[in-house]
């Protein structure tokens, strides 16, 4: 079975650009989280969605959007990037059973100039 | 709101001794508790979990975890380490409902010298 499969996994950006992550889940997985990781501010929550909905959310700011497709596959958007934006964005997916346990992708590490 | 602390950031060890990585918590509802290792480069990688039922969880590659409702802890401990153990391990916290928001703790890198 496919893992969790993220693109790109490396890009550079300059401040006020936008960006757009795309994720693919393990087949028959319905649920996909994004989590942004930095030196500072370790492991943070930034939503999940199930079923094309968004079913959490974490403390970002709106330029961090997501989105997910009637495939499972899924999308984060960053529009006016900052430096502070630069992080490995990691998505992960996980079966209905709702129990937290999460399958992670190897991440975007996304570089903003 | 949930909250995980890991009390060392680092742990440097030697090949074949026992390692315990140390974590505590702190949320006002029942959670789910997770042990993640994170090789260089690579992404999250789940060792052990504990949902409910016995407090002695046993992972992957050797690790076991002790959940302490008490003292709000869940510490992560492997008898004899390889050097293939070298990683960061991070340990996490969840609501029962919304179990995929995880709240990570700061991560602990272990570091294993021959």
């Amino acid at each position: 079975k496919a893992g969790v499969t993220q693109t790109p996994r490396y890009l550079i950006k300059t401040r006020g650009q936008q960006v757009t992550l795309s994720c693919s889940p393990i087949s028959g997985h319905r649920s996909v989280s994004w989590y942004q990781q930095t030196p500072g501010q370790g492991l943070q929550f930034l939503f999940e969605y199930f079923s094309e909905t968004q079913r959490n959310k974490g403390n970002f700011p709106g330029r961090f959007s997501g989105r997910q497709f009637s495939n499972s596959r899924s999308e984060m958007n960053v529009s006016t990037l900052e430096l502070g934006d630069s992080a490995l964005y990691l998505c992960a997916s996980s079966p209905d059973s709702n129990t937290g346990e999460l399958f992670f992708g190897e991440g975007s590490r996304l570089t903003v100039l | 709101a949930q909250s995980v602390t890991q009390l060392d950031s680092q742990v440097p060890v030697f090949e074949e001794a026992p390692v315990e990585l140390r974590c505590n918590y702190s949320s006002s509802v029942s959670v789910y508790l997770f042990w993640y290792v994170q090789y260089p480069n690579q992404g999250l990688q789940l060792l052990l979990k504990y949902l409910s039922g016995s407090t002695l969880v046993k992972g992957i590659n050797g690790f076991e975890a002790e959940f302490n409702k008490s003292q709000t802890s869940f510490h992560l401990r492997k008898p004899s380490v390889h050097i293939s153990d070298t990683a960061e391990y991070f340990c996490a916290v969840s609501r029962i409902q919304g179990a995929q928001k995880l709240v990570f703790g700061q991560g602990t890198r272990l570091t294993i010298n021959p």
